[in-house]
């Protein structure tokens, strides 16, 4: 069951923040967070594997609601190079990731 | 360090012909490995995933089929390559159960 990622894209000016989120109908065992620029493959942020956990990476960071099955990522005074599409994966008991649709997200100067 | 190697970078094949994609992990022993493909402006597909050699699980029943002949080494093949076929072929691998994935550079295939 493929997570669900809201919203769909977002434009935003640079400095301002914003918040993605993800939701899964099933159980969770991990929450990956990834960031693919135009035409490049995606690179990794972060996993989070337990309920209520956070994490950060410099000014990205991400919480985890296991008991909601839900996920989110704040992006805290964007930057130009915030700029791609964020996918968030949701791990299975098997470690195998199935990846949301992504968020497009765009800052401008 | 482990490095990752997948190759071709594009590839233009036409309708009714194999494919042979192979990816490869420096580094590192015993990786997991994923195929996903990515539909233009889509996300994500999980095709198959490996957590050893010859064990090959498979997510999407399609004309796609993977092989890991060794260790490192993560094989996607068709016999006969379908329109639908085309998209960005993403290899992955993880060292450890819930360990972040790191990608290939991908293969751009479209079917002619």
């Amino acid at each position: 069951q493929q997570p669900v990622q809201s919203p769909q894209a977002v434009i935003l000016r640079e400095g301002e923040d914003a918040v993605i989120n993800c939701s899964s109908s099933k159980a969770l065992y991990s929450v990956h967070w990834y960031r693919q620029k135009h035409g490049e493959a995606p690179v990794f942020l972060m996993i989070l594997l337990k309920g209520g956990e956070q994490k950060g990476h410099e000014k990205i960071s991400a919480s985890f609601n296991e008991k909601k099955q839900q996920s989110s990522l704040y992006l805290t005074a964007s930057q130009l190079s915030y700029s791609g599409t964020y996918f968030c994966g949701t791990g299975d008991r098997d470690d195998k990731i199935i990846f949301g649709k992504g968020t497009r997200l765009h800052i401008l100067p | 360090s482990q490095t990752i190697h997948q190759w071709p970078a594009t590839l233009v094949q036409p309708v009714g012909s194999p494919l042979s994609l192979e990816c490869t992990v420096e580094g590192t022993s015993n990786p997991n490995l994923y195929w996903y493909r990515q539909a233009a402006g889509r996300g994500l597909q999980l095709l198959f995933y490996s957590v050893g050699i010859g064990q090959i699980s498979s997510e999407v029943p399609q004309n796609l089929s993977a092989s890991r002949p060794q260790d490192r080494q993560f094989i996607l093949s068709s016999k006969k390559l379908l329109l639908s076929d085309s998209g960005f072929y993403l290899c992955a691998w993880a060292k450890y159960r819930n360990y972040g994935y790191t990608f290939g550079s991908g293969t751009r295939l479209t079917v002619v």
